[in-house]
């Protein structure tokens, strides 16, 4: 079966500092995989998704980035965290066809202070 | 573009009643739709999926929703809701592979009360 692994679970930073949040997908092969940021328990921000290896787009510009530098690997970054930035953010993958459903790591919850 | 719409923002329901999270949607094509739960930081767990065929669809935990084309709907329900169900509740809209055409809708809080 597959499943999907996110980490830190939370996360404290300072403005100002880098940020790496990274997200696996073990049990699929060439999976889209997403980037989420959820604030205040409410609706979802599609932040970046990727349908191969180093193919990113970016639904919203900002001072994130995205990377996939392995199959089932997708890595958020930013060289400068603003207090902004501070949100839960998930992962997701899902297989290739518009029928199938995507599915969610368990976040990181991220505090900047 | 497509589009999802969750009409209530809260949804209270006393325990053992029946319950019912709303959620139409506008496509240009023809839909494929999901229902997913998010408890307390956790990400979201997916329900059930409408693709084709029976308007019924039957998912996790008790679940089920009905799919309604002439009103662009797919309603979740439970025919008794547990006061472990209080949580929040997404519906989402596919058209095709591509990431950018997979929506959420903005998430509707159920709670459910002894």
């Amino acid at each position: 079966s597959q499943t999907i692994h996110q980490w830190p679970a939370t996360l404290v930073q300072p403005v100002g500092s880098p940020l790496s949040l990274e997200c696996t997908v073990e049990g699929t092969s060439n999976p889209n995989l997403y980037w989420y940021r959820q604030a205040a328990g409410r609706g979802l921000q599609l932040l970046f998704y990727s349908v191969g290896i180093g193919q990113i787009s970016s639904e919203v510009p900002q001072n994130l980035s995205a990377s996939r530098p392995q199959d089932r690997q997708f890595i958020l970054s930013s060289k400068k965290l603003l207090l902004s930035d501070s949100g839960f953010y998930l992962c997701a993958w899902r297989k290739t066809g518009g029928n199938q459903p995507q599915h969610f790591g368990d976040g990181t919850r991220l505090s900047i202070l | 573009a497509q589009s999802v719409a969750q009409p209530e923002d809260q949804v209270n329901v006393a325990e053992g009643n029946p319950l019912t999270v709303k959620c139409t949607y506008s496509v240009s094509g023809n839909p494929y739709l999901f229902w997913y739960v998010q408890y307390p930081n956790r990400g979201l767990q997916f329900l059930l999926k409408y693709i084709t065929g029976d308007n019924l669809v039957k998912g996790s935990y008790g679940f089920e929703a009905e799919f309604n084309k002439s009103q662009t709907s797919f309603h979740l329900k439970k025919p008794s809701a547990l006061v472990s169900d209080s949580a929040l509740y997404f519906c989402a809209v596919s058209l095709d592979n591509y990431g950018q055409n997979f929506v959420f809708g903005p998430g509707t809080r159920l709670s459910v009360l002894p």
